[in-house]
């Protein structure tokens, strides 16, 4: 069964300091991937997809992922934290088999906080 | 930008009632969803929609029930609420995709419906 993992439930840097946030996912075919953001109180709001056409997506915000196949990896990252950025981030893979193909698999999410 | 309106921010009911939570898209998506969030366990898939009159059961169906009676327009119904169903609750549209089952496709959030049942 296909399945994201999100390492670290919560994460804080520093303001200015490098974001890394983790994700990997399980999939027996190429994957379609995605990083949504969600602000207290709101939605989720898409920060960047990869659909196969290039590894290194560029999201909005500064965000940008990594699509490794040889470690089924998609970690998100942003070179400096602005204080704007403390949020829940979530990892999803698109189900790839069975009726619910094309539904979205999700992680269980990692908070960012950024201290001053 | 797509917008989805869900219809109440904020709802407290009491156990036992019959619960509508209304979620309209304005971008003429076919695909529409309805998912739960709760603190640890992430979003989980309750029902979902592939067009007009179609519903599909999701993750954790159980206790609830959808309508799609137009394609802007996806309810979700709790039929006899209890407790267990405090939660936060998401609706996302999508466009179906080409070919791909809407697997290349994001889908896009309302703002939530927070639901307390005492």
């Amino acid at each position: 069964a296909q399945s994201v993992t999100q390492l670290g439930s919560h994460v804080s840097v520093s303001e200015g300091a490098l974001v890394l946030l983790r994700c990997n996912y399980s999939s027996s075919v190429p994957p379609y991937l995605f990083w949504y953001v969600q602000y207290p109180n709101q939605g989720l709001q898409l920060l960047l997809k990869y659909t196969s056409a290039a590894t290194l997506v560029k999201g909005i915000n500064g965000f940008e992922a990594e699509f490794k196949k040889s470690e089924t990896s998609f970690h998100l990252t942003k070179p400096s934290a602005h204080m704007s950025d403390a949020a829940e981030y979530f990892c999803a893979v698109s189900q790839n088999y069975g009726g619910s193909q094309g539904n979205l698999i999700f992680g269980k999410g990692t908070k960012l906080s950024v201290k001053p | 930008d797509v917008k989805v309106t869900q219809s109440s921010r904020y709802l407290v009911k009491r156990t036992g009632e019959k619960v509508f939570l209304e979620c309209v898209q304005d971008m003429d998506h076919e695909n529409m969803f309805w998912y739960r969030q709760d603190p640890g366990l992430g979003l989980r898939l309750i029902y979902f929609s592939y067009d007009v009159k179609m519903k599909e059961k999701g993750d954790i169906p159980e206790g609830y029930s959808v309508s799609r009676e137009k394609k802007e327009r996806f309810s979700l119904i709790l039929e006899s609420a209890s407790t267990n169903q405090t939660s936060m609750y998401l609706c996302a549209s999508r466009l179906p995709g080409q070919g791909s089952f809407g697997r290349d496709q994001p889908q896009h959030f309302g703002d939530g419906t927070r639901l307390s049942i005492l």
